[in-house]
């Protein structure tokens, strides 16, 4: 089955800086990868997805890429703020299998500091 | 909309209890899904439904058991909890297939007592 690593587990950055959190997944018939945010107590929302037949997309501040060949993918936030600090998910599943459900990297804590 | 209705917020429940989470989304998606989440860890799936019907059960033992009324609604009936079972619940649905968006309810914050 597919296993997603996500690095690094925490991330601490001064308001303004880049934030960069990067995944690698395992099977590649994996074809959807979304990005989710997660402040505390609440659940998951979904801040971007790419699918493999694109390299790249980018909305706002928030930007994803993807690399086929070596399964593995990127978030990039740019000019980060105080409340882009949460917990960062990224995710991968397999549009072949129906009923599919995502499969979680264990998530990264980022905290932009003022 | 692209709301997903967990209820109830909090449940405090004893071993012996029986009680049910509840799920209702109504953007017409086809796929709903429980998470279970501990602390600091990544949602972990248990059920999922496609057109009512259960396609996956990730190895879940029977003390909880999933029910879809029909294709808005998700229920999961909790019986005979252990205190290790205490977690963030969430469900979630999407259109149906893999490569698309799936949206999370705010969970069910599970205590075991």
């Amino acid at each position: 089955g597919e296993n997603v690593e996500q690095h690094p587990s925490t991330l601490s950055v001064q308001e303004g800086d880049s934030a960069v959190i990067k995944c690698t997944y395992s099977d590649s018939a994996s074809n959807y990868f979304p990005w989710y945010k997660q402040e505390l107590g609440k659940g998951p929302q979904l801040i971007i997805d790419i699918r493999s037949n694109v390299g790249e997309k980018k909305d706002q501040r928030i930007a994803v890429t993807l690399n086929k060949t070596a399964k593995h993918f990127s978030l990039h936030i740019t000019e980060t703020q105080p409340e882009d600090s949460a917990v960062y998910f990224c995710a991968a599943s397999n549009p072949e299998q129906a009923g599919t459900a995502l499969i979680f990297g264990k998530g990264t804590t980022l905290s932009v500091s003022s | 909309d692209t709301e997903v209705t967990q209820t109830p917020k909090h449940l405090v429940m004893g071993m012996t209890n029986k009680k049910s989470l509840k799920c209702e989304q109504h953007m017409g998606h086809r796929a709903m899904y429980w998470y279970k989440q501990k602390a600091k860890k990544p949602p972990e799936l248990m059920f999922v439904y496609s057109y009512e019907k259960l396609s996956i059960n990730e190895s879940v033992p029977s003390r909880f058991s999933p029910e879809c009324p029909n294709s808005s609604l998700l229920n999961l009936h909790l019986h005979a909890l252990q205190p290790e079972d205490s977690a963030l619940y969430l469900c979630a649905s999407s259109q149906g297939g893999g490569d698309t968006e799936a949206f999370f309810g705010q969970g069910t914050r599970l205590t075991v007592v």
